[in-house]
């Protein structure tokens, strides 16, 4: 079936520093990619929609220039958190458009 | 504004008996549902979904309910195994868009 791999899977940073994580789908073209966030105890709250050679559409109130979402070919999607901060530590998870198939997920922990 | 409800945190089962998890969504438009299983610090992996146009899906142990009056869905899972304890996620979307998330149940099945 499907398969989408996230990298990291756990990342710990220094505030101010950038983290880049990727999203591939290894046996199928994602033209469209969801990323969503995870804070203890609650819902998986969708951050913003990537497309493939098209900007990335943002939910309200997400910044887009602190998470900067590439979308560069059919089979690599990328969230990078720009000059993280504690409060983006969070888990990270993408999707690919179908709803069947997430990655594995991205723990970060800002310090 | 929370679109879909997981009101029960948690629910602890005996093995072999039925776990029941629910669900209640607000929108109307939904017409898509999906469960998935979600283990710590890991992606979501995909159980069952059921669409608008049938009231019932069924998978080996896992059987989807829909009351579409009700805006309502459940996840019957039986016989229920020490295996089955996690997180379970509903999800719901409307016209292929993104998928809303519940605050997820946690399951513990008791040997």
């Amino acid at each position: 079936g499907a398969v989408v791999s996230q990298h990291p899977s756990w990342v710990i940073c220094k505030s101010g520093t950038s983290v880049k994580i990727e999203c591939r789908s290894l046996d199928f073209q994602a033209t469209t990619m969801f990323w969503y966030r995870q804070f203890p105890k609650q819902s998986l709250m969708l951050m913003a929609t990537s497309n493939e050679g098209s900007k990335a559409t943002y939910e309200q109130g997400v910044e887009k220039d602190k998470f900067l979402i590439n979308h560069a070919s059919l089979t690599l999607s990328t969230l990078t958190v720009t000059s993280a901060h504690p409060e983006d530590s969070s888990f990270y998870i993408c999707s690919a458009k179908n709803g069947y198939t997430f990655g594995s997920g991205t723990r970060l922990t800002v310090v | 504004d929370q679109q879909v409800k997981q009101n029960s945190p948690s629910l602890s089962v005996q093995e072999g008996r039925i776990s029941i998890l629910n669900c209640d969504y607000t929108n109307s438009m939904f017409d898509y549902f999906l469960w998935y299983k979600k283990y710590p610090a890991e992606g979501p992996t995909f159980l069952i979904s059921i669409s608008s146009i049938k009231d019932k899906n069924e998978d080996g142990r896992f059987t989807v309910f829909l009351n579409k009056s009700a805006k309502h869905l459940s996840l019957h899972i039986v016989p229920s195994q020490p295996g089955d304890s996690a997180v379970y996620f509903c999800a719901a979307s409307a016209l292929g868009n993104q998928f809303y998330f519940g605050t997820g149940t946690s399951l513990t099945v008791i040997p």
